[in-house]
C-alpha cells in the first residue's frame, strides 16, 4: 500500500529566509509524487508534480522540490519565503503501477511566514 | 478557479439525517474523485468514478454512497449521519482514469456540519 509521511504539522520561517516543507513517501514501485497547496476557505492548488527525469523540479510561484529515490523523500523548497505563502501544504503520491491506484495524500504541513 | 463546482459550500444538520453533495467537474474531464478532509485524519480518498463506473474505492463508510451520472456530474450521498461525519468534503476531477501522471483539480468543498 502507497502512504505519505509529512513529519511537521507546523514550520515557521521569517519572510525572506529559504523554507523546506519535508515529506517521505512509501510505494511498491516507482512514485509519481505532488506537492498541492490548500489557501483558507479553498480547494487545494497542485503545485507541481514529480514523474520522470530531473529529479530537481520547478512548479508554480517559485516552489521547487527535489525527488531522492533512496531517501524516499520528496521535500518542498523555496529559496525566500513570502508571507502570502503561509498556507497548508499537502504532498501526495501514486504507485507507477498498471491499473487503477488513487492519489494518496499525507495529513499536511501548515507553513507560516512571518514578516 | 478549476472549474469544479462544489454544491452547497455549506451545510448543517442533525445527527441520523441524510445529505447529498453535488459536483461539477471540469468540463470534459471523465473522471471524479471524492475526499474527506478532517483535522485528526487529514485528507482521505473516498471514491473514484470515471465516465459513469466507480473506478476505485477507499476508505468509505457503507452509509456514505456515491454515483456518477451521463453528464459526469457526480453526487455523493451520507446517510445516518453521526457527529463524526463533520468535515469538509472535496470533489476533484481529472481528464483521464486512473494510473494517470496528471495532477487532480480540486472544487472548494462542502463543509459538512453534524450537530
Amino acid at each position: 500500500a502507497q502512504s505519505v509521511a509529512q513529519p511537521e504539522d507546523q514550520v515557521n520561517v521569517a519572510e525572506g529566509n529559504p523554507l523546506t516543507v519535508k515529506c517521505t513517501y512509501s510505494v511498491s514501485g516507482n512514485p509519481y509524487l505532488f506537492w498541492y497547496v490548500q489557501y483558507p476557505n479553498r480547494g487545494l492548488q497542485f503545485l507541481l508534480k514529480y514523474i520522470t527525469g530531473d529529479n530537481l523540479v520547478k512548479g508554480s510561484y517559485g516552489f521547487e522540490a527535489e525527488f531522492n529515490k533512496s531517501q524516499t523523500s520528496f521535500h518542498l523548497k523555496k529559496p525566500s519565503a513570502l508571507v502570502s505563502d503561509s498556507a497548508l501544504y499537502f504532498c501526495a503520491v501514486r504507485d507507477r503501477v498498471p491499473g487503477n491506484t488513487p492519489l494518496v495524500f499525507g495529513k499536511g504541513t501548515r507553513l507560516s511566514v512571518i514578516a | 478557479d478549476s472549474g469544479v463546482t462544489q454544491t452547497p459550500k455549506h451545510l448543517i444538520t442533525a445527527t441520523g439525517q441524510r445529505v447529498t453533495l453535488r459536483c461539477s467537474p471540469r468540463s470534459g474531464d471523465l473522471s471524479v474523485y471524492w475526499y474527506q478532509q478532517s483535522l485528526d485524519q487529514g485528507l482521505q480518498f473516498l471514491i473514484q468514478y470515471y465516465n459513469g463506473e466507480e473506478r476505485a474505492k477507499g476508505n468509505i463508510l457503507e452509509r456514505f454512497s456515491a454515483q456518477q451520472f451521463p453528464d459526469l456530474h457526480s453526487e455523493l450521498n451520507l446517510s445516518s449521519l453521526e457527529l463524526g461525519d463533520s468535515a469538509l468534503y472535496f470533489c476533484a476531477s481529472s481528464p483521464q482514469g486512473g494510473g494517470t501522471t496528471g495532477e487532480l483539480f480540486f472544487g472548494e468543498g462542502s463543509r459538512l456540519t453534524v450537530l
